[in-house]
């Protein structure tokens, strides 16, 4: 059992490139995150997917999109990538009921140059 | 709306001693609060979890948390630290159902443990 998967773990970019980090999860959960960790900030949440065929903002969605693609997996879509978007990204997964847990990925070490 | 305030971005402690990381919520809903654990370089793994069933909630290691709806909080505490609960802990606040499903969570307490 993977639990949540990213992909990829670290990732270089220049300002302007675009890229897409992955997310799967195999545990069946309806509801879906994507977060940015900074240093002293916390978890910020990005965007979130309560369940397939929904997605909402978070509390930071500027200059992100996001794709509920299955039941399955949620990609986080960097369109031009600025140097303020080099963090650490985290994916999580929960089933869309009372007190259940969220499990995360590994995270996404994103350096934008 | 929904946010989480933790107070204090680092705390110190001698082994054996004490472990108090604070937490107040704010809640349009009835809220359902959560504590992480997170070591250094991996994601993020539950500690404990608020049910409405009781207030004084027990978790892993050791660890346990009071829900005082009157004093909005959901401290984290352990009776006697141990070197190797040094870790960054965030508290997190969701509601059920609807716009409160987001998951919020505070800044995060650096907890460093001195021999």
């Amino acid at each position: 059992n993977a639990g949540v998967t990213q992909t990829p773990k670290f990732q270089v970019l220049k300002t302007g490139q675009s890229m897409t980090l992955q997310c799967a999860q195999d545990m069946n959960h309806n509801s879906m995150y994507w977060y940015r960790q900074d240093p002293g900030m916390g978890l910020r949440l990005i965007y979130y997917s309560a369940s397939e065929g929904t997605t909402d903002k978070g509390e930071v969605p500027n200059g992100y999109n996001v794709s509920r693609l299955n039941k399955r997996e949620f990609s986080l879509r960097l369109e031009s990538a600025a140097p303020s978007q080099t963090s650490v990204y985290f994916c999580a997964s929960l089933f869309r009921a009372r007190n259940t847990e969220a499990f995360f990925g590994q995270g996404t070490r994103l350096t934008v140059v | 709306a929904q946010s989480v305030t933790q107070l204090g971005s680092h705390v110190s402690v001698s082994e054996g001693a004490l472990v108090l990381l604070r937490c107040n919520y704010s809640s349009s809903v009835p809220p359902y609060l959560f504590w992480y654990v997170q070591y250094p370089n991996q994601g993020l793994q539950l500690l404990l979890k608020y049910t409405s069933a009781a207030t004084l909630v027990k978790g892993i290691n050791g660890f346990e948390a009071e829900f005082k709806k009157s004093e909005t909080s959901f401290h984290l505490t352990k009776p006697s630290a141990h070197m190797s609960d040094a870790a960054e802990y965030f508290c997190a606040v969701s509601g059920y159902g609807g716009a409160t499903n987001k998951l919020i969570f505070g800044t995060g307490t650096l907890l460093a443990v001195q021999p």
